[in-house]
């Protein structure tokens, strides 16, 4: 049964644009969300959190997005760069817990 | 700062043998944690250190996994004997020890080691 759902295996953009990058999560417990970036062959690294008390959270070019009735998250990436093409993962934290649950991924491509 | 290393990077063997894989986290970094991580999926928890102790190995297979930390510091992950289905990315992160008043700690992940079982 997963927890956190990415239900988009991959997303393309093109450059400039934004990327908008969905998260669904079932579980009530979670209080804390982040995003990880993985690109081939190197482990997933952190990019952004938000803890349940905020609904905003916005770092540069990247913002995320939390909606709590709707058990819902998403990352926005504007400008989206050709950089930016890699794996997301969404991933969700229980209150009091360091666990982490992780989302399957979504490949995002940004074309020039 | 050097980040969680992990070695082998690469690791080739047949069904039946042992593997083992080893890891070395950030400096200072009391928790460490071992993921597995198939094929179009996300990282899943096998196992998770709090300095030479196993907090949290709900999710390890223990007929045919194991995993040590000694010394509170490296920690190597065993298979014996290894299956086909075993074939993955094993993961290896560390944070620091206790979490910041009302955040999370960030878990740093090595490269992983990518096993394949023939």
């Amino acid at each position: 049964d997963q927890q956190v759902k990415q239900n988009s295996p991959s997303l393309s953009v093109q450059e400039g644009r934004i990327s908008i990058l969905n998260c669904d999560y079932t579980n009530s417990m979670f209080d804390y969300f982040l995003w990880y970036k993985k690109y081939p062959a190197e482990g997933p690294t952190f990019l952004i959190s938000i803890s349940s008390i905020k609904d905003k959270n916005e770092d540069g070019r990247f913002t995320v997005f939390l909606n709590k009735s709707a058990k819902h998250l998403s990352l926005h990436i504007v400008p989206s760069q050709p950089g930016d093409s890699a794996v997301y993962f969404c991933a969700a934290s229980p209150g009091g817990s360091e666990k982490l649950v992780f989302g399957k991924g979504t490949k995002l491509t940004v074309n020039p | 700062e050097a980040g969680v290393v992990q070695s082998p990077r690469y690791k080739i063997i047949e069904k039946k043998q042992p593997v083992a894989f080893w890891c070395n986290p950030i400096s200072g970094h009391n928790t460490l944690y071992w993921y597995l991580q198939n094929l179009g999926q996300g990282p899943e928890l096998l196992i998770r250190y709090e300095n030479e102790e196993a907090v949290d190995d709900s999710q390890l297979p223990k007929d045919r996994f194991s995993a040590e930390r000694l010394k509170g510091v490296d920690s190597t992950l065993k298979i014996q004997p290894a299956e086909l289905g075993d074939s993955a990315v094993y993961l290896c992160a560390s944070s620091l020890e206790g979490g910041l008043a009302g955040g999370y700690n960030e878990q740093f992940f090595g490269p992983g080691t990518r096993l394949t079982v023939l």
